[in-house]
């Protein structure tokens, strides 16, 4: 049962444009969510983080929108580059430990040149 | 300083056989996770160990697949009478505390193949 759900399996953006990464999760207890990012043949890399104490959180290009009534989080990136072409994992997890952070299936991202 | 470290990369077996994969994590990380990726899937959790105790094993998907780890150090992943679809990519990563404010660091995976 996917708890994590990443509903677009790809994205194509120009440079210099919006990319929106959506995601959406099932449990209400889930408090802390995180995005990761991976490129072939590499583990994900931590990009951005949001507790649910927050609805926003910004670091640089990117952006992480958290409606806790709708279940959805979203990653904004602005303006988008040729580098940040990789696939993007949303994952969620409780407090009580992180053997509870679970994954969805990911969202390749395409910016074109 | 150095980041996660998994070997082999690659690694193809055939069925029946058992496979043993390793993972170094970052000094002074206290916890510890297996996932997988099947292809076209998310990351599965397998295992998670808070030092050399592995509180949580629920994500193990059957008796063939054991974990160990030495202290607060390396860990070996163990699938005894490998099966095809255990072929996916094996991947490991570590963090300082084992909770969901702790960001994992993923090394680079092992990509099991089983012919």
């Amino acid at each position: 049962d996917q708890q994590v759900k990443q509903n677009s399996p790809s994205l194509s953006v120009q440079e210099g444009r919006i990319s929106i990464l959506n995601c959406d999760y099932t449990n209400s207890m889930f408090d802390y969510f995180l995005w990761y990012k991976k490129y072939p043949a590499e583990g994900p890399t931590f990009l951005i983080s949001i507790s649910s104490i927050k609805d926003k959180n910004e670091d640089g290009r990117f952006t992480v929108f958290l409606n806790k009534s709708a279940k959805h989080l979203s990653l904004h990136i602005v303006p988008s580059q040729p580098g940040d072409s990789a696939v993007y994992f949303c994952a969620a997890s409780g407090q009580t430990g992180a053997n509870n952070l679970f994954f969805g299936t990911g969202t390749r991202l395409t910016v074109i040149p | 300083g150095a980041g996660v470290s998994q070997s082999p990369s690659n690694k193809v077996t055939e069925k029946g056989k058992d496979v043993e994969l390793r993972c170094d994590p970052i000094s002074g990380h206290t916890a510890l996770y297996w996932y997988r990726q099947r292809l076209g899937q998310g990351l599965e959790f397998l295992i998670y160990f808070q030092g050399n105790s592995a509180p949580d094993k629920s994500g193990l998907p059957s008796d063939r697949f054991s974990a160990e780890r030495t202290g607060e150090s390396v860990s070996t992943l163990t699938i005894q009478r490998t099966q095809q679809e255990d072929s996916a990519v094996y991947l490991c990563a570590s963090s300082q505390r084992g909770t969901g404010l702790s960001p994992l660091h993923f090394g680079n995976g092992t990509r099991l193949t089983v012919t």
